[in-house]
């Protein structure tokens, strides 16, 4: 099975900053990637999909890229309501395996 | 406005079998172009897809599950079901079910139902 790893696994940063993360997969997926938010104690929301294509209703200052076995998802302005743990999810064929998650917080 | 809601027991104990159903209202499963799948969480970890189904019947199972899972469609009642045989304490976790594309991509969810397996 391919397995999708997240770095870093935890970080910190300030209301403003732009905020990158990655997530890798251990065989090319081509863009088969979607990210996921979960805010803290509440359910999940899908971001984006096919790695870098936003789904309805998310903030533009989210954005993804990547193809192949690395990915990255950016966030341009950090907001206090991005305080959450962050998924990817590879779906080349199943299992629709998520990665472990970043989670993201407000210095 | 699409809806889906988990309901079971919160408890099971070791080696029986776990039933949940998620009631959707705010669409037909029936005619439907989605899958619609289950996701779980175990307390404090990541997310975990487990599987799903389309109601021409072409589903997707996480292959080291597969043996214990299965996904249900009652069209009847609009419902689908998840039942996990032979749980261990490693399969408590918040349950979700969900609408998905192309069986694989989760863009409704359900709130969620904890399930603890214990004697």
């Amino acid at each position: 099975d391919i397995q999708m790893t997240q770095s870093p696994s935890s970080l910190s940063a300030s209301v403003g900053d732009r905020v990158t993360f990655t997530c890798r997969a251990s065989q090319g997926i081509s863009n088969y990637v979607a990210w996921y938010q979960q805010r803290p104690g509440k359910v999940p929301k899908l971001l984006i999909y096919a790695a870098s294509t936003l789904h309805s209703g998310v903030p533009s200052r989210f954005s993804g890229s990547g193809s192949g076995t690395d990915f990255t998802l950016t966030i341009s302005s950090l907001q206090p309501e991005d305080v959450a743990t962050y998924y990817c999810q590879k779906y080349l064929g199943a299992p629709f395996t998520f990665g472990p998650g970043t989670k993201v917080d407000i210095k | 406005q699409l809806q889906l809601q988990e309901s079971g027991p919160g408890l099971v104990k070791p080696s029986e079998t776990l039933s949940l159903t998620c009631t959707v209202s705010g669409d037909s499963i029936s005619s439907s172009s989605y899958y619609w799948g289950w996701i779980r969480q175990p307390p404090g970890k990541g997310l975990e897809w487990l599987g799903s189904l389309h109601s021409s019947g072409r589903n997707f199972y996480d292959p080291s599950l597969k043996s214990r899972l299965n996904i249900s469609i009652d069209t009847s009642k609009n419902q689908f079901s998840l039942t996990m045989r032979s749980v261990t304490a490693a399969d408590t976790a918040v349950y979700y079910c969900g609408r998905l594309i192309g069986g694989s991509l989760i863009h409704y969810w359900g709130q969620g139902t904890l399930v603890t397996v214990s004697s």
